[in-house]
């Protein structure tokens, strides 16, 4: 079975990047036709999708709204996927989930997920 | 990109059907997702591609959707039924992935 688990400070400096690692066992991250993908989720609010990678990592998608603070890669050596998240401030404390999305002709959908990890922006 | 709307909360009497919309542009053109989420536990995927349940989801849950609208339906409401309930779709920008702003769903 699928398993994420995402792994990184859970404090983090205002102007400074943050930087996530998600360890994907029980599957490849190199499995043909996969995305691989990050939401995070203030508390008390909803979900945001931040952006996903292809398996190839050849193509990746962001966020309109992070795009130009965030980077999404693969390390297929390690079984992983990457967020860097620069220039935070308070607005993106959140739980932070990696998953894996299926996006096919007719939808898209996340199917299996990490538990999560909470990141706060503070001095 | 595009946006799938919500209504904030809604409840159901245990036993009860249940039905939670999620309205937008793009599911005119793509099928929703659903997912439900407990206090402190990352998102669960309890329907796919419109009206598809993945292995262990209980058949109470299903799925529709005409037009701009897709729905989920709880038949027969279960106390673990309560929870944060999420749509996705594509979206018609061209990116993977657009979210609804969620449900919250009491039994009562």
């Amino acid at each position: 079975q699928l398993q994420l688990q995402e792994s990184g400070p859970g404090l983090v400096k205002p102007s400074e990047t943050l930087s996530l690692t998600c360890t994907v066992s029980g599957g490849s991250i190199s499995s043909s036709g996969y995305y691989w993908g990050w939401i995070r989720q203030p508390p008390g609010k909803g979900l945001e999708w931040i952006g996903s990678i292809y398996y190839s990592g050849r193509s990746t998608y962001y966020n309109p709204s992070l795009k130009s603070r965030v980077s999404i890669a693969l390390d297929t050596s390690k079984n992983q996927l990457s967020l860097k998240l620069n220039s935070v401030t308070a607005a993106d404390t959140a739980v932070f989930y990696c998953a894996r999305l299926v996006v096919i002709i007719s939808t898209s959908y996340f199917d299996s997920w990490g538990r999560g990890t909470l990141v706060t922006v503070s001095s | 990109s595009s946006e799938l709307t919500q209504d904030p909360a809604v409840s159901v009497a245990l036993g009860q059907t249940v039905t939670i919309t999620c309205q937008g542009d793009s599911l005119r053109s793509y099928y929703a997702s659903w997912y439900q989420q407990k206090p402190g536990q990352a998102p669960t995927l309890v329907i796919y591609d419109k009206r598809n349940r993945p292995s262990g989801i209980p058949d109470r849950f299903s799925g529709s959707g005409s037009g701009n609208t897709a729905s989920l339906t709880i038949t027969g409401a279960q106390a673990e039924d309560e929870a944060d309930y999420y749509c996705n779709s594509r979206d018609t920008s061209g990116y993977p992935v657009v979210f609804g702003g969620g449900t919250k769903l009491t039994v009562l």
